[in-house]
């Protein structure tokens, strides 16, 4: 049975700090990782990953895949409140995209 | 553009009625999702179309579900008859299908704001 599992399911931490956030996976035909960003509403997109070892940055979030793991990690540094929210990580394989649960992260100041 | 859009935002219904939502994807977008959020079983995918065909409706739960998506610019989930336990967030998201070196491959989805469902 395909799944993605991510951990930890929560976390709690204060600003300044840096953030580790896990995704692994067990699918059939994987095709790509997405990691999205959910607040108070839809989850809106942070990246893609399809490639092992190349690691993608958008400002102080970053995100590289390990295929040979089958995991892939979510890096925030120097957090801030505006942090806080459930990261989903998702995988594609060749028929169906498969969520994990989420980490809910909280910020505090 | 204005993004996914999808109506209405928020549905209370009793159960046994039949309830729709909609959706109109992000134009030149020609795949198209239906998920549904739970605090007990997260995000899942319902069903999905590619270019207004469905292609996987294998997370439908039951045949009280339905989808379609008579054109590029338009889709439904139909629930009849509701039950509480449908109660969620729908989400729609869109996303463009294309083909590359390697295959077919997904570029990002983007989500609606959702339709929060309660069935009592």
């Amino acid at each position: 049975e395909d799944k993605v599992v991510q951990s930890p399911l929560s976390l709690v931490v204060h600003e300044g700090d840096t953030v580790t956030l896990n995704c692994s996976y067990e699918v059939t035909n994987f095709r790509s990782l997405l990691w999205y960003k959910q607040e108070k509403k839809a989850p809106t997109f942070l990246f893609m990953l399809t490639s092992s070892g190349i690691e993608k940055k958008s400002g102080r979030l970053s995100s590289i895949l390990d295929k040979k793991e089958l995991s892939s990690i979510l890096n925030i540094t120097a957090t801030q409140t505006g942090d806080s929210a459930i990261y989903l990580c998702a995988v594609k394989t060749g028929n169906q995209f498969y969520f994990g649960t989420g980490t809910s992260l909280t910020v505090i100041p | 553009d204005a993004g996914v859009i999808q109506s209405p935002r928020h549905e209370v219904t009793e159960m046994g009625q039949e309830v729709t939502l909609r959706c109109k994807p992000i134009s030149g977008h020609n795949s198209l999702f239906w998920y549904r959020q739970t605090m007990m079983r997260g995000l899942e995918l319902l069903i999905y179309f590619n270019n207004n065909v469905p292609i996987d409706d294998s997370g439908m739960p039951e045949d009280r579900f339905s989808a379609k998506m008579p054109n590029a610019s338009f889709s439904t989930l139909k629930i009849q008859p509701s039950e509480p336990r449908d109660s969620a967030v729908y989400f729609c998201a869109s996303s463009l299908r294309v083909w590359g070196t390697s295959g077919v491959s997904y570029a990002e989805q983007y989500f609606g704001p959702g339709t929060r469902l309660t069935v009592t």
